[in-house]
């Protein structure tokens, strides 16, 4: 198993860009996650699913998309990139007793 | 009140020192504690799970869980160099709810 995958590992936007950070999981996981994480600001939720086709807010949702199409896939989507959103981006879905979460490795966003 | 409250640290002790890492959280309904364990630049992974107050031991590593107190605590015995990482609580009701996280203890082990 490979777990959570995410792509790109590091990327630049300049301000207005748009992209779309990909993950994946090969757990068969129904709820999967999306986190930004600031220094010394912990684990923010962005959007989470609880299945396919399923999606909703969490914390700090603003300037994200999300869509579920799939079971393994959870692509999160950057519209008019702003420097505010500069963070590292973690993917994690959830399987297994007590809710635990597994984690992507993260993406690294720089918007200059 | 924030839901769940920790120490950011950052915490710098000598190799072999007993660690304690603490979490405080408001509400009651929390069931599900788990610490999670990141090192630089990596995805945070599990360390250890609990449910319910009471002690959970792995290795070097022991979980207490205080309900009365909504109190958590990870202890890292004989510490190591390679046990220098950010260590984040996680609490939760189970079900279909969300982790709650705190932001996290970075913690330095020097040789």
């Amino acid at each position: 198993n490979a777990g959570v995958t995410q792509t790109p590992k590091f990327r630049i936007l300049k301000i207005g860009q748009s992209m779309t950070l990909q993950c994946t999981q090969d757990m068969n996981h129904n709820y999967m996650y999306w986190y930004r994480q600031d220094p010394g600001m912990g684990l923010k939720l962005i959007y989470y699913s609880v299945g396919a086709g399923i999606t909703d807010k969490g914390e700090v949702p603003n300037g994200y998309n999300v869509s579920r199409s799939t079971t393994e896939d959870f692509p999160l989507r950057l519209e008019l990139a702003a420097p505010s959103q500069t963070s590292v981006y973690f993917c994690a879905s959830t399987g297994g007793a007590g809710w635990t979460q597994y984690f992507g490795p993260g993406t690294r966003l720089l918007v200059l | 009140q924030k839901e769940v409250e920790q120490d950011p640290g950052p915490l710098s002790v000598p190799e072999g020192a007993i660690v304690s890492l603490n979490c405080t959280y408001s509400n009651s309904a929390f069931q599900y504690f788990m610490w999670y364990r990141q090192y630089s630049r990596k995805g945070p992974e599990l360390l250890m799970y609990t449910y319910s107050s009471g002690n959970k031991e792995d290795g070097r590593f022991t979980a207490q869980v205080d309900k009365s107190s909504k109190y958590i605590s990870l202890f890292i015995r004989d510490s190591q160099p390679s046990d220098s990482a950010t260590y984040l609580c996680a609490i939760t009701q189970g079900g279909s709810e969300k982790l709650v996280f705190g932001k996290g203890t970075k913690l330095t082990v020097n040789p």
